[in-house]
């Protein structure tokens, strides 16, 4: 079956502007969490959504947010972007939250900002 | 704050020969581990989980081990080959009802032919 689907692969944007990403998960999974990867923090926790509901979120200012669709996809969202954005964006899909089953990541959109 | 720290940011093998990467976690409550593989341009790719009631856990050709008393995880990669050269990251899950994982800085994994 297909695996977790992010779109697009790469983004280029202006300081100011925002951005929307977007994940598609593995068909039957539920939960997705959102992670930022840099070479100076690595992987960071962004969020995590099960049926349409933010159940966790990570240590980023408000301008990064997200929402889960009744189909469980994903979007997360970037406002008044900063240089310091600039980073691989990876989506990570599992069954249901909290069962300590295997999480899948996709791709990854890669966001420069400039 | 909780954290999942790796003790060698790189590792340098030789084709054939054992590798062993290593990974200490600071969250006594965390009970499930995973340890992924990211090759570049690509996203991390699972390669072994084990749950905090185990010590170890064997897959084809990696074994993981926890050892709780001292906070502390280890992947093992038999006879370690070329296309194992990547990043391996550690990762941890708190107890409870969330998917949410620590991950360590990772380890680059480089194999010499």
């Amino acid at each position: 079956k297909a695996g977790v689907t992010q779109t697009p692969r790469y983004l280029i944007k202006t300081r100011g502007q925002q951005v929307t990403l977007s994940c598609s998960p593995i068909s039957g999974h539920r939960s997705v969490s959102w992670y930022q990867q840099t070479p100076g923090q690595g992987l960071q926790f962004l969020f995590e959504y099960f049926s349409e509901t933010q159940r966790n979120k990570g240590n980023f200012p408000g301008r990064f947010s997200g929402r889960q669709f009744s189909n469980s996809r994903s979007e997360m969202n970037v406002s008044t972007l900063e240089l310091g954005d600039s980073a691989l964006y990876l989506c990570a899909s599992s069954l249901v939250p909290g069962t300590n089953t295997e999480a899948f990541f996709g791709q990854g959109t890669r966001l420069t900002v400039v | 704050g909780e954290s999942v720290g790796l003790h060698l940011p790189t590792l340098s093998v030789q084709e054939g020969d054992n590798s062993i990467i290593n990974c200490a976690y600071s969250n006594s409550a965390s009970d499930y581990f995973i340890w992924y593989k990211q090759e570049s341009g690509k996203g991390p790719q699972f390669i072994i989980d084990i749950r905090s009631n185990m010590d170890k856990r064997q897959g084809q050709r990696v074994t993981v081990l926890l050892n709780k008393t001292v906070k502390h995880l280890s992947l093992q990669i038999a006879a370690t080959q070329p296309g194992d050269s990547a990043v391996y990251f550690c990762a941890e899950k708190s107890a409870g009802n969330t998917g949410k994982l620590i991950f360590g800085q990772g380890t680059t994994l480089q194999v010499k032919p």
